[in-house]
């Protein structure tokens, strides 16, 4: 069925890394941008990054611009978020999330939990 | 990019209406008409409700109506049921393929 299924969650000391995966499948993968998003226990959703449907063009938040590569391989219908230089406030869930036409996003996966701490 | 601003909390009888605010600026929610909405139940995904302001993906139900105004969206779920309790979050596109969502608001059901 039509689904995504993140992993490679984890605990990670704080300037760790960590790869997350995002596996596609019931649709098109290649026909759809792609996007991160986390967030923390207890709080509100946050946008991560982005990446369009052939990975040639790719956005990121402030908040983890310079620490954090968004990656896909069509062929494997897969997303990857690399973090690296990790810091306690992105200890969150997670999600990847299938873009739409209409910029908004319609399909989230379960999410995988990051955990920063010493 | 700052988190657009809704109320935390909100609450309502069954059967009864209730409004979310979305408050944004000029540089999302005031220069697009793509505000959606979604709905997370406590450990699940987020499940979107609204999309382009006032539209409804299929399969959700036409109890759940948008609208915007100036920077300002709103969601509201009329005739309450108590499987509307969850969290509600908009999210505004802010250019360049970036967006914004908003702070979260938890609806009560009476």
């Amino acid at each position: 069925q039509v689904q995504l299924v993140e992993s490679g969650g984890g605990l990670v000391k704080p300037g760790g890394s960590l790869r997350l995966s995002c596996a596609a499948s019931g649709f098109t993968f290649s026909d759809y941008y792609m996007s991160w998003i986390r967030q923390a226990p207890g709080k509100g959703l946050e946008w991560v990054s982005y990446i369009s449907s052939s990975g040639s063009t790719i956005y990121y938040a402030d908040s983890v611009k310079g620490r954090f590569t968004i990656s896909r391989d069509n062929a494997k219908n897969s997303l990857y978020l690399q973090m690296n230089s990790l810091r306690a406030e992105d200890t969150a869930v997670y999600y990847c999330a299938r873009g739409s036409v209409v910029l908004c996003f319609d399909l989230w996966g379960r999410g995988t939990l990051v955990t920063v701490s010493s | 990019q700052s988190a657009l601003t809704q109320p935390a909390s909100v609450s309502g009888s069954p059967g009864q209406s209730i409004t979310i605010s979305c408050t944004g600026t000029s540089s999302d929610v005031g220069s697009y008409n793509l505000v959606s909405w979604y709905q997370q139940h406590p450990g699940k995904a987020p499940k979107l409700m609204i999309y382009e302001v006032s539209k409804r993906p299929s399969g959700v139900s036409n109890r759940f109506s948008g609208s915007k105004s100036g920077n300002t969206a709103s969601l509201t779920i009329s005739g309450l049921q108590a499987e509307d309790e969850a969290d509600y979050y908009c999210c505004s596109y802010a250019g360049s393929s970036t967006w914004v969502f908003g702070t979260g608001t938890k609806v009560t059901v009476l």
